[in-house]
C-alpha cells in the first residue's frame, strides 16, 4: 500500500541553524501538507502547497519557514533559523484532492525535531 | 481556539467490549470529519470519514456518526481488541478550498484484555 515518507526520522540542530525536513508523498497525490505536535499539545496545521505554491499557511508558518517541492517526488520543509520552540514532531500528509471523500490527507511517520 | 474538542483525555475498555470515543466541534463551516488512530512516535492512521451530508459511516468494527444540530460525533469501535490501544484524534476539515485539517487533542484508549 502506497505511504508517505520522511526522513530523516530524528533530527537534533542547534538553535540558529538551518534545518531541511524531507517528504516524499503518495505519488498520484497532488495536495501536501506540514502539521507538527509540540510535546503534549494537539497536532497543528502549518502549510499546505499545491500546483507549486502554498495555498494556505497558519499563523505558525513565519518567515523563517519555506516550503518546497523541488523535483517530482520531494516535498520539503526549511526551518531557517531554528527556535528552541521549533522543537516538534511534524508530519507530512498528503492527498489526492482538496475536498470532498478524496480529500483524506495520509501522513507521514513523522520527523522529531530537538533544537539544542 | 478549540474549534475541535475531545473531552475525554483517556478511556479504558475491556476486550471484547464497545468503544465510544466522542467529539466535539463548533465551527459550523466543518463539512468533512475524520477519525485517526496514532501510536507513539508514529505519524496519525487514518481509520475512517464522514461527510456532512450522512450520519453514520461503517468500516467493519469502526463506526463514526455525526450528529449536525448537535454538532458532535463519536466513533464506536466493537468488539474492542487490545491492538487498538492508541491515541485516537477526531479531525475536521471545511468546504473553503484547501483543506487544512484541524485536530482535537486526542482521546488515549486502553483496551485490556
Amino acid at each position: 500500500e502506497p505511504e508517505v515518507t520522511q526522513t530523516p526520522s530524528h533530527q537534533v540542530t542547534q538553535m540558529g541553524q538551518e534545518v531541511i525536513l524531507r517528504c516524499v508523498p503518495i505519488s498520484n497525490h497532488l495536495y501536501f501538507y506540514w502539521y507538527r505536535q509540540i510535546l503534549g499539545q494537539k497536532v497543528e496545521f502549518l502549510v499546505s502547497f499545491y500546483n507549486n505554491e502554498i495555498s494556505e499557511k497558519s499563523e505558525i508558518f513565519d518567515d523563517q519557514f519555506s516550503v518546497e517541492r523541488p523535483d517530482g517526488s520531494n516535498f520539503t520543509l526549511k526551518i531557517r533559523s531554528t527556535k528552541l520552540e521549533d522543537s516538534a514532531m511534524y508530519f507530512c500528509a498528503s492527498s489526492e484532492e482538496a475536498s470532498g471523500s478524496t480529500d483524506t490527507q495520509y501522513f507521514g511517520p513523522g520527523t522529531r525535531l530537538t533544537v539544542l | 481556539d478549540q474549534q475541535v474538542k475531545q473531552n475525554s483525555p483517556s478511556l479504558s475498555v475491556q476486550e471484547g467490549r464497545i468503544s465510544i470515543l466522542n467529539c466535539d466541534y463548533t465551527n459550523s463551516m466543518f463539512d468533512y470529519f475524520l477519525w485517526y488512530k496514532k501510536y507513539p512516535a508514529e505519524g496519525p492512521t487514518f481509520l475512517i470519514s464522514i461527510s456532512s451530508i450522512k450520519d453514520k459511516n461503517e468500516d467493519g468494527r469502526f463506526t463514526v456518526f455525526l450528529n449536525k444540530s448537535a454538532k458532535h460525533l463519536s466513533l464506536h469501535i466493537v468488539p474492542s481488541q487490545p491492538g487498538d490501544s492508541a491515541v485516537y484524534f477526531c479531525a475536521a476539515s471545511g468546504n473553503t478550498g484547501f483543506q487544512k485539517l484541524v485536530f482535537g487533542t486526542g482521546t488515549r484508549l486502553l483496551v485490556s484484555p
